[in-house]
């Protein structure tokens, strides 16, 4: 079955520096893999997708890898914030449908200034 | 633009009762998404309703549990006889239709907050 792993439970930078996340996969081959940030009570909240046949995307601070040969995304925030702080979950479809994701347990930042 | 709303926020259940959990999904999305997430654990896929139509329900428990999205009115995911280990948040997700540009993303609501005494 596909297993999905977010390698740090908790990553803790200084403000300004840049946050490096890594979400990697198995068994599968994703058509998209996706990022969200949920905040503490909350529900996740949609920042990126990216394709398979994409190897980079960007919105303002954020950036996202794609490696399919590898397995892996890593999501970045540069200039980063306190406001940033929370937990960042990767997700990946469960088939090829693109319908239900299948969730990491999620990488917990926090930022201090 | 209201977002995807659920209720109640927070339900408390003795063991054995029935809980009634309810998603309004954003206006214009016809998809909407059932998750569980345990203390401690990620966001596990419970089902995926279109109106009126149980599209995958493979996440979802073979007992207890249930989950409709009538042609009027919200979604419903029904937990009969709950257990503690039913205690949990369980998000709702709605997105658009296929052939939409934001299609694939998924847009949460708050949650319930599950327990059961």
């Amino acid at each position: 079955s596909q297993k999905i792993e977010q390698n740090s439970e908790a990553l803790n930078i200084q403000e300004g520096k840049t946050a490096t996340l890594t979400c990697n996969y198995t068994n599968y081959s994703p058509a998209y893999l996706q990022w969200y940030r949920q905040d503490p009570g909350r529900g996740p909240v949609f920042l990126l997708l990216i394709r398979e046949n994409e190897k980079e995307k960007r919105k303002e601070r954020l950036k996202v890898t794609f490696d399919t040969t590898l397995k892996q995304s890593l999501f970045h925030i540069t200039a980063s914030q306190p406001a940033d702080s929370a937990t960042y979950l990767c997700a990946l479809d469960i088939n090829q449908a693109g319908t239900a994701l299948i969730f990491g347990k999620g990488t917990t930042l926090s930022v201090s200034s | 633009n209201a977002g995807v709303m659920q209720n109640p926020r927070h339900l408390v259940r003795r063991r054995g009762q029935e809980a009634r959990l309810r998603c309004s999904p954003m206006k214009g999305h016809s998809h909407v998404y059932w998750y569980r997430q345990l203390p401690e654990e990620g966001l596990k896929f419970m089902v995926y309703l279109q109106k009126e139509n149980i599209i995958d329900e493979s996440g979802m428990p073979k007992e207890r549990f249930s989950a409709e999205f009538p042609k009027e009115g919200p979604s419903i995911l029904r937990i009969q006889q709950v257990v503690r280990g039913d205690s949990a948040a369980y998000f709702c997700a709605s997105s658009p239709a296929v052939g939409s540009s934001s299609y694939n993303e998924q847009f949460f609501g708050p949650g319930t907050r599950l327990t059961v005494l």
